[in-house]
């Protein structure tokens, strides 16, 4: 059975700290998304990942295939960046299987 | 930017009533898919819809759940007899191939009354 974890589920940190969520994912899970949840609750795709690292402005997410672990990272945190970020899983099935989630809080 | 579409934003229903959700997708998407989130939990994969009929669905998707892509564009759910814990928010995906990049929709909020 496909499964992903997220940690930690909350996170409030001050403006502009380096931020980090982590997420394990079970063997069956080959490609790796992170997406952002707004507190209006629509869901926003931020990377997908099968392999290395990616990044996007203050965004970096990296996969460790062997370890079964992603990171994602925000550099210079910024109390726009609350919201909550869910870690998916997708396999050679059909669907993709999501974290709970981690809500982040960014004080100004 | 390509974006999909949900429609209603909000909808509220009687309890027993048919209801149904509609998604149009990024046009050249090939893998369509509906997730439901109940408030505070978290999102749950209900049904996958590839080369026009279902590829996969989760054990949340019985018999009163059904999905169609009518007319090539519009993919639709469909609640055949709502009950109060169907209330949540509903979201389309579409995905251009398998495994890579998910599109969402802003989601539909379900209240069943």
């Amino acid at each position: 059975k496909n499964e992903v974890e997220q940690s930690p589920q909350n996170l409030t940190a001050q403006e502009g700290e380096f931020i980090t969520i982590n997420c394990s994912y079970s063997v069956g899970i080959s490609a790796l998304h992170w997406l952002q949840q707004h507190p209006g609750g629509g869901i926003v795709s931020l990377f997908m990942l099968s392999s290395g690292k990616k990044k996007h402005g203050r965004l970096i997410a990296t996969i460790n295939i062997q370890e079964k672990h992603s990171s994602l990272h925000i550099t210079a945190s910024h109390p726009r960046d609350s919201a909550v970020y869910i870690c998916a899983g997708g396999g050679r099935d059909d669907k993709i299987i999501f974290g709970k989630g981690t809500r982040l809080h960014i004080l100004p | 930017e390509p974006e999909v579409t949900q429609t209603p934003s909000h909808q509220v229903t009687q309890m027993g009533q048919e209801v149904i959700l509609r998604c149009v997708p990024i046009s050249n998407h090939l893998y369509f898919y509906w997730y439901r989130q109940i408030l505070g939990q978290k999102v749950e994969f209900l049904v996958s819809f590839y080369n026009n009929e279902i590829s996969e669905k989760s054990e949340i998707f019985d018999d009163q759940f059904s999905v169609e892509r009518p007319d090539g564009s519009n993919f639709t759910l469909k609640i055949r007899s709502t009950k109060l814990e169907d209330s949540a928010m509903y979201f389309c995906a579409s995905m251009g191939e398998m495994n890579t990049e998910a599109f969402f929709g802003q989601g539909t909020r379900l209240t069943v009354v």
